[in-house]
């Protein structure tokens, strides 16, 4: 059982935004520096967002993190079709020295 | 650009082990560490460990401990798990990734346990 949780489930339609948290606690997001992770379906996750709030090359600056105390926030502007995938905020955790992925989100473009 | 290459797809009885390779390419391989992790069918993702080839250090998450084996062959570029004593619940895909952010990921190797 994830240690990080996520809502299941955001949609909105095309050209919209969606914001999907990721709630924790003060050993892991608290502590430490969160990623984001887009899963397009049957493929290996992708890295979105490093370091709370950084993009890798090539991520466009419609994926935005943010990070405020023991959660975290991915925020997609101008929602795609290709969007639609399933996201995992994921981190360090202190106590159990371990890394933790969220519980994961489904991201559906109505 | 570092590139992960995972080995195929392994069919296992209960009980059997299985062993997963990861050959990288691009980068230096010493420069950095090697996580695995997996998803079973259906759910989400799961961290079992990590090792550093300059090292040969490695940790793995308590459930696994006693079970899972990472190594690392710096003369190849390649990072192997071995899972033991496996059970249907082991069924899953197996992915390796680059330290500490998991900015690379190999395609996945699907493990299935099954008698």
């Amino acid at each position: 059982q994830s240690v990080l949780t996520q809502p299941p489930s955001v949609s909105a339609a095309p050209r919209q935004k969606v914001t999907i948290s990721c709630s924790g606690s003060s050993s892991n997001i608290g502590d430490n520096y969160v990623s984001w992770y887009q899963q397009l379906p049957g493929t290996a996750p992708k890295l979105l967002i490093y370091d709370n709030n950084k993009r890798p090359s090539g991520i466009p600056d419609r994926f935005s993190g943010s990070k405020s105390g023991t959660s975290a926030t991915l925020g997609i502007t101008g929602l795609q079709t290709g969007d639609e995938a399933d996201y995992y905020c994921g981190t360090w955790d202190s106590s159990l020295s371990v890394y933790v992925f969220g519980t994961g989100t489904k991201v559906t473009v109505l | 650009q570092v590139h992960l290459v995972q080995s195929g797809a392994e069919v296992k009885m209960p009980g059997s082990s299985v062993k997963v390779s990861c050959k990288a390419s691009g980068g230096t391989f010493s420069s950095y560490s090697i996580s695995w992790v997996r998803q079973a069918p259906g759910q989400g993702l799961e961290w079992m460990g990590g090792i550093i080839p300059s090292l040969g250090t490695s940790n793995s998450v308590r459930k696994f401990q006693g079970r899972v084996t990472l190594t690392a062959d710096e003369s190849t570029g390649t990072a192997y798990m071995d899972l033991r004593s496996l059970r249907s619940e082991d069924t899953a895909v197996y992915y390796c990734a680059t330290d500490p952010i998991f900015d690379y990921w190999g395609q996945g190797t699907l493990v299935t346990v099954s008698s």
